[in-house]
């Protein structure tokens, strides 16, 4: 089975960045996902993370490290558009490929 | 190009009613999963289908839940006898199928069930 941690809530301002920690646990890591979701909307890509490092996109940047079996989603220059739950989810190599387990997401609030 | 369309996106039913959920993929898709979310929950996968094929349900529930993907037509997602704890919102994504490694989901706005 699969475990995924992040927080909450997180509060940021408007302008600033904000990390957004992820960790797992899995018994045959093959990729993780950052979603957006919008309330009452549908949850969009932002990024997918196979190998270790940093996948940079605009304002958005993800890392991850399979050792530590950790993410982090980094945004820059804060928009109050950015007001949004996040979603970590991993695909495991075993049976069911395909299957994304998402995480609680993390419901960010960016502030004036 | 339109995205994964689904509907109803409200629907309210009674205990003991049945709940039909439709979901278009996105043009030139051919995968179909369905998602359950429940209140401050995770997303949870239910059902993965391929055109007229089931490929894993292994997320859903063996009693009064069903889903198919008919060579016409949308994709379905059917709750007979529905029970309280069946209020959530179903989410459907779909993905090409060239594009299996990234694992990439489009998902629709959700139908939000609610059962009296």
């Amino acid at each position: 089975g699969q475990n995924i941690d992040q927080p909450t809530e997180m509060t940021a301002t408007e302008g600033a960045i904000v990390q957004i920690n992820c960790t797992y646990q899995t018994s045959g890591f093959n990729g993780l996902f950052w979603y957006q979701q919008h309330a009452g909307e549908a949850p969009t890509f932002l990024s997918y993370n196979v190998l270790d490092g940093l996948e940079e996109k605009g304002r958005f940047s993800s890392f991850l490290s399979r050792s530590k079996g950790y993410s982090y989603l980094l945004l820059k220059e804060l928009q109050m558009k950015d007001s949004a739950s996040y979603l970590c989810a991993v695909r495991d190599r075993g049976a069911g490929s395909y299957q994304l387990t998402f995480g609680k997401g993390t419901k960010l609030s960016v502030i004036p | 190009n339109a995205g994964v369309m689904q509907n109803p996106r409200h629907l309210v039913r009674r205990r003991g009613q049945e709940a039909r959920l439709r979901c278009s993929p996105m043009k030139g898709h051919s995968h179909v999963y369905w998602y359950r979310q429940l209140p401050e929950e995770g997303l949870k996968f239910m059902v993965y289908l391929q055109k007229e094929n089931i490929i894993d349900e292994s997320g859903m529930p063996k009693e009064r839940f069903s889903a198919e993907f008919p060579k016409e037509g949308p994709s379905i997602l059917r709750i007979q006898q529905v029970v309280r704890g069946d209020s959530a919102a179903y989410f459907c994504a779909s993905s090409h199928p060239s594009a299996p490694n990234t694992g990439e989901l489009f998902f629709g706005e959700g139908s939000r069930l609610t059962v009296l």
